[in-house]
């Protein structure tokens, strides 16, 4: 089956405590990127991924890294969460072509205290 | 910039209602456009899309047109079912972009009471 894997699908966390969400896809896309959803903000990118070692800023960076060592896996890594890191967190894969599907995890729900 | 605008919620029909949610656009050159769907404690999943001017996207009873003179691509269905309640994105992406994110409009929850 198709699918993005996200985990863990919760997390309860403490200001400074270094700390990875995984994700990964088994369609062999080129694609990956990671969203935050925020209530009125709607999703916003935080990185993307083209292709295996290339990565890049979306529109919401700081505070975040990402790596892509593998074409299936794409780790978020927050080195020092901080309370305004609280959010609902989504990682997608496409073929990375305008006009193609982007699949999604089922989501990770972070909460930094 | 590429932006998307829908319609605020929340939404609250009574079942076999007529559904729109409306959907409006901008962006530079002939963007593709998407609704996507949320339910409940899940991601978001691909309902329909539309790549080009005049197309119409349907699926699960829902449509949407692609209108470029009015940069609109408004959801529709003609009776909603209580299986429908859940948040829904219209979202963009533009061609020949070397980056190809989704840029999302902020989503309208949708609620059908039996």
């Amino acid at each position: 089956e198709a699918q993005v894997t996200q985990n863990p699908r919760y997390l309860i966390t403490v200001t400074g405590k270094k700390l990875t969400v995984t994700c990964s896809q088994n369609m062999n896309h080129e694609y990956m990127s990671w969203y935050r959803q925020d209530p009125g903000l709607g999703l916003r990118q935080i990185y993307y991924s083209m292709n295996v070692e290339v990565t890049d800023k979306g529109d919401v960076p700081e505070g975040y890294k990402v790596s892509r060592k593998e074409k299936r896996n794409f780790p978020l890594i927050l080195e020092s969460p901080s309370p305004n890191q609280t959010s609902l967190y989504f990682c997608a894969s496409s073929l990375g072509h305008a006009n193609t599907e982007a699949f999604f995890g089922q989501g990770t729900r972070l909460t930094v205290v | 910039g590429n932006s998307v605008t829908q319609m605020e919620g929340p939404v609250t029909l009574s079942e076999e209602a007529f559904l729109t949610i409306n959907c409006t656009y901008t962006a530079t050159g002939y963007p593709s456009l998407f609704w996507y769907v949320q339910y409940p404690g899940e991601g978001l999943q691909l309902l329909l899309k539309a790549t080009k001017a005049d197309d119409k996207g349907s699926n699960k009873g829902f449509e949407a047109t692609y209108r470029k003179e009015t940069t609109s691509f408004h959801l529709e269905k003609g009776s909603v079912q209580v299986s429908d309640s859940a948040v829904y994105f219209c979202a963009l992406i533009r061609r020949n972009s070397g980056n190809t994110p989704l840029v999302f409009g902020k989503g309208t929850r949708l609620s059908v009471i039996a």
